[in-house]
């Protein structure tokens, strides 16, 4: 079954610092994979699309490599700022158009 | 932009009710889908559609029926609502590409409640 993880389930950092979040999949044979936040009682907001050709992209202080021989995805934050505390989901379509979603990490700034 | 759009935000409904879960996109994205959201479990696929006139089962159709008869709208409706039913429900759309899709842009959600 093609699974998706992300370890851990919650992370907690002082403002300013650098974190990565992980994720894990189970296929090497992704058509990309998308990194997502969600804020409390909120949607789903796409933060990076990383096609399975790349190997990283970036986006301000976000930053997500992708390596396909390891099943896994990292997601760089920068200067972490309280802003930025959320959940961030791991969605990967393996082979298709289908996306399947890791449980999630939420993340907490603390000022 | 409005993006994808969902209504309701919030409903309550009654065990054996049926209701429709509306979703629109103003992007002209042949792909939409519906998950639902539950604690601990992620997002899990209920149906998707690659285009208009065509639809297909996700992950968790069971309980669930859609339709796509245009590009902009893919309504979700519960046939007799259940507790187990009780959950977030979110609508997302995207180009497609090759075999896959790009960006996926999610809509609000809508959380429902089956008492």
């Amino acid at each position: 079954k093609q699974e998706v993880t992300q370890i851990p389930a919650a992370l907690s950092v002082p403002e300013g610092e650098n974190l990565v979040l992980n994720c894990s999949f189970t296929d090497s044979a992704i058509y990309n994979l998308q990194w997502f936040r969600q804020d409390p009682g909120k949607g789903l907001t796409s933060l990076l699309l990383i096609q399975s050709s790349q190997r990283e992209q970036t986006s301000g202080r976000l930053n997500a490599s992708l390596d396909k021989s390891s099943g896994r995805s990292t997601l760089y934050i920068a200067a972490s700022q309280p802003g930025d505390s959320a959940t961030y989901l791991c969605a990967v379509a393996f082979g298709n158009e289908k996306l399947t979603f890791g449980t999630g990490t939420r993340l907490t700034i603390i000022p | 932009n409005a993006g994808v759009t969902q209504t309701p935000k919030f409903q309550v409904l009654k065990t054996g009710q049926s209701m429709t879960l509306q979703c629109a996109q103003d992007m002209n994205h042949e792909y939409m889908s519906w998950y639902r959201q539950d604690p601990g479990m992620g997002l899990r696929l209920i149906h998707y559609s690659v285009g208009a006139g065509i639809t297909d089962q996700g992950e968790v159709p069971n309980g669930y029926n859609v339709s796509r008869s245009t590009t902009e709208d893919f309504p979700l409706r519960l046939l007799s609502a259940a507790p187990s039913q009780t959950s977030v429900y979110f609508c997302a759309s995207s180009y497609r590409q090759g075999r896959g899709n790009t960006e996926a842009f999610f809509g609000q959600g809508t959380r429902l409640t089956v008492v």
